[in-house]
């Protein structure tokens, strides 16, 4: 089994629906991230998040939820989807212990019509 | 805030020949790390190598090495020999001394011709 798996690995919904986007993990780090990648742009940070009790917004949160259900848990929604979310997303976990190796999970692709 | 830039989108290269990618970013943090990852086309993040800032010495992992110049606050990627399955995107990321996030180039993507 993946590290960090992310369900679903492909998306399509519709303009104002309500989407989630799941990412668990087995590394036991404390420390998950979100970002979004987007062509010429890279990857962008959206939301993370230290432990249970604690979330940041990152530079592009606007428009986006998360939820930190437990250390190995942590979902990301889009309340009213857009076409402008269009993209891949990945969630990411990092261990300060191992000079910050960060793992990704195997991104979620999501197209919003 | 730290920021990062990849200045060429696209290179190509033939097989086995060599091909340098450009990072440069922007920091005021004296200890950092600096990271290039390979995204082929299966889209996952692999991370190719990584430099702490207080090292002197340049990272090498098999093919791959970097050119790191901390005054110049440079980061370049030197791929020898390389291989068709070297076809990818590479983004060089930055993070600080507490490592609390990534911060990314836009990315360059790498074409190895046959």
């Amino acid at each position: 089994d993946a590290d960090v798996t992310q369900t679903p690995r492909n998306r399509i919904t519709k303009t104002g629906k309500r989407i989630m986007l799941e990412c668990s993990q087995t590394k036991g780090h404390d420390r998950m991230y979100w970002y979004r990648q987007d062509p010429g742009l890279g990857l962008r940070l959206i939301y993370y998040s230290f432990d249970v009790k604690d979330i940041n917004k990152g530079e592009i949160s606007d428009g986006y939820s998360v939820s930190r259900q437990a250390q190995a848990k942590f979902s990301l929604s889009l309340e009213s989807a857009i076409p402008n979310q269009t993209a891949l997303y990945f969630c990411a976990t990092s261990d300060p212990s191992s000079n910050y190796g960060y793992t990704f999970g195997s991104g979620t692709r999501l197209t919003v019509v | 805030a730290q920021t990062v830039t990849q200045s060429q989108p696209e290179m190509s290269v033939q097989e086995a020949e060599t091909v340098t990618l450009s990072c440069t970013y922007d920091t005021s943090e004296n200890n950092y790390y600096l990271f290039w990852y390979k995204q082929p086309p299966s889209r996952q993040m692999i991370l190719v190598i990584r430099q702490e800032a207080y090292k002197q010495q340049n990272a090498t992992e098999n093919r791959f090495s970097v050119n790191f110049q901390k005054a110049a606050k440079s980061f370049s990627l030197k791929i020898s020999d390389s291989q068709l399955g070297d076809t990818a995107m590479y983004f060089c990321a930055f993070t600080g001394a507490a490592g609390n996030k990534l911060t990314f180039g836009g990315g360059t993507r790498v074409l190895v011709k046959p």
